[in-house]
């Protein structure tokens, strides 16, 4: 089983739209999730960082933490094209130095 | 400020030959770490480093040789390149790890041909 999985992809939305990327991961023990944003030929920027169970906004950005089913989610709300990118979901073990991400999943807003 | 910097951006190699690729950050973070990225494919770690000279393997080091003189640097060593290490390579640091992200140079783009 891999340590981090993603929904896979790719994912279209008509623009206006909510957008869910689903990410599940393996240690029962991980700590901190972050996801990031990669647009094509470009290197991954952090959008969001989540640590704690529930829900974290940040603008259009909404993530969802749940430890005990182990699952960790990003809603992108009103989708603009300027969304269309790929998307990593992190996660980093307890007492572990490195993050481990997942393979993406790509984005495309329909305008 | 100037955050991750990466050189070169773009290079061409001959399978067999040899190069270094830079890594450089100004924001005294101790945690850095080298991945490569495949087209269409997740980021898989080469090396990562703890602080001035601690290193540690990752889940693809064959091929690479990597050391951190100072906190501030962090080159990857190429030996006897291949067209199996064409790809894209990421530098990233972080202070500490888990409580804090890891911020990613813009990458350099290697082939080999």
């Amino acid at each position: 089983q891999k340590e981090v999985e993603q929904n896979s992809g790719p994912l279209s939305v008509p623009e206006g739209a909510i957008a869910s990327l689903n990410c599940t991961y393996s240690d029962r023990v991980s700590q901190s999730f972050f996801w990031y944003r990669q647009y094509s030929g470009k290197s991954p920027e952090l959008i969001m960082s989540i640590y704690s169970n529930g829900d974290k906004e940040d603008g259009r950005f909404t993530a969802q933490l749940n430890k005990a089913s182990q699952y960790v989610s990003l809603l992108i709300r009103d989708s603009q094209p300027s969304d269309s990118a790929t998307y990593l979901c992190a996660v980093n073990p307890w007492n572990d130095y490195k993050l481990s991400f997942g393979a993406g999943t790509t984005v495309t807003v329909r305008a | 400020n100037a955050g991750v910097t990466q050189t070169p951006k773009f290079r061409i190699l001959k399978i067999g030959q040899s190069m270094t690729l830079q890594c450089a950050q100004d924001m005294n973070h101790n945690y850095m770490y080298w991945y490569r990225q495949d087209p269409g494919m997740g980021l898989k770690l080469i090396y990562y480093s703890v602080g001035a000279g601690i290193t540690d393997k990752g889940e693809v080091p064959n091929g690479y040789n990597v050391s951190r003189s100072t906190t501030e640097d962090f080159p990857l060593r190429l030996e006897l390149a291949a067209p199996s290490q064409t790809s894209v390579y990421f530098c990233a640091s972080s202070y500490i790890p888990g409580d804090q992200p890891q911020h990613f140079g813009d990458g350099t783009r290697l082939s080999i041909l």
